[in-house]
């Protein structure tokens, strides 16, 4: 079956960095997404990886391992608007996004 | 209209009443997707559509049916609406459904519930 695999909940301090995994079993792989939703909101797109290697984008960075079916979402200089759900998607052979559960992000002061 | 919307917002519906959740987008996007979204899972896909004309069946389609008449439009009905079928709704769109930069611009979504 397919799978995408991150932490349930995280917490961090204002200022901080941090780092959101995400694992992934899917049938092919034709890219990995990141999204944030605050809470009661729709998901607004974040990053693209499709090779292997960083992206970097402002305060956020994503990485990609297709070999170690893994990615991470890099947050530095922690806001308390950085308080959200991150979702972490996989593009599979059939160009469909397959959803992880999401990784709650705690910004505390 | 800037980007996509759904209708209603919210909705409480009797269990076997048909209902049907409007999305329009005016991006000309070909590609739209209806989504379930429930707490501790991910983002679900119902039904989606590449192209006006045609729909294919996502992950979760029982009980739920689309049509494509045309670009903007890619309503959801309910035929008969069950107590599982309480969630939060989204559509989406993408310029095309294929490789590529194309990320999926989603709706502020529809919540649901089922007595």
């Amino acid at each position: 079956g397919q799978n995408i695999d991150q932490p349930t909940e995280m917490t961090a301090t204002e200022g901080a960095i941090v780092q959101i995994n995400c694992t992934y079993q899917t049938s092919g792989f034709n890219g990995l997404f990141w999204y944030q939703q605050h809470a009661g909101e729709a998901p607004t797109f974040l990053s693209y990886n499709v090779l292997d290697g960083l992206e970097e984008k402002g305060r956020f960075s994503s990485f990609l391992s297709r070999s170690k079916g893994y990615s991470y979402l890099l947050l530095k200089e922690l806001q308390m608007k950085d308080s959200a759900s991150y979702l972490c998607a996989v593009r599979d052979s059939n160009y469909q996004l397959i959803w992880g559960a999401g990784t709650k992000l705690i910004i505390k002061p | 209209i800037a980007g996509i919307t759904q209708a209603p917002t919210s909705q409480i519906l009797a269990a076997g009443r048909r209902m049907t959740l409007r999305c329009t987008q005016d991006m000309r996007h070909n590609a739209m997707y209806w989504y379930r979204q429930d707490l501790g899972l991910g983002l679900r896909l119902i039904h989606y559509s590449n192209t006006a004309g045609t729909t294919g069946k996502g992950e979760v389609p029982d009980g739920y049916s689309v049509s494509r008449a045309n670009t903007d439009d890619f309503p959801l009905t309910l035929a008969s609406a069950v107590p599982s079928q309480t969630s939060v709704y989204f559509c989406a769109s993408s310029l095309t459904p294929g490789q590529g930069h194309n990320e999926q611009f989603f709706g502020p979504g529809t919540r649901l519930t089922v007595l």
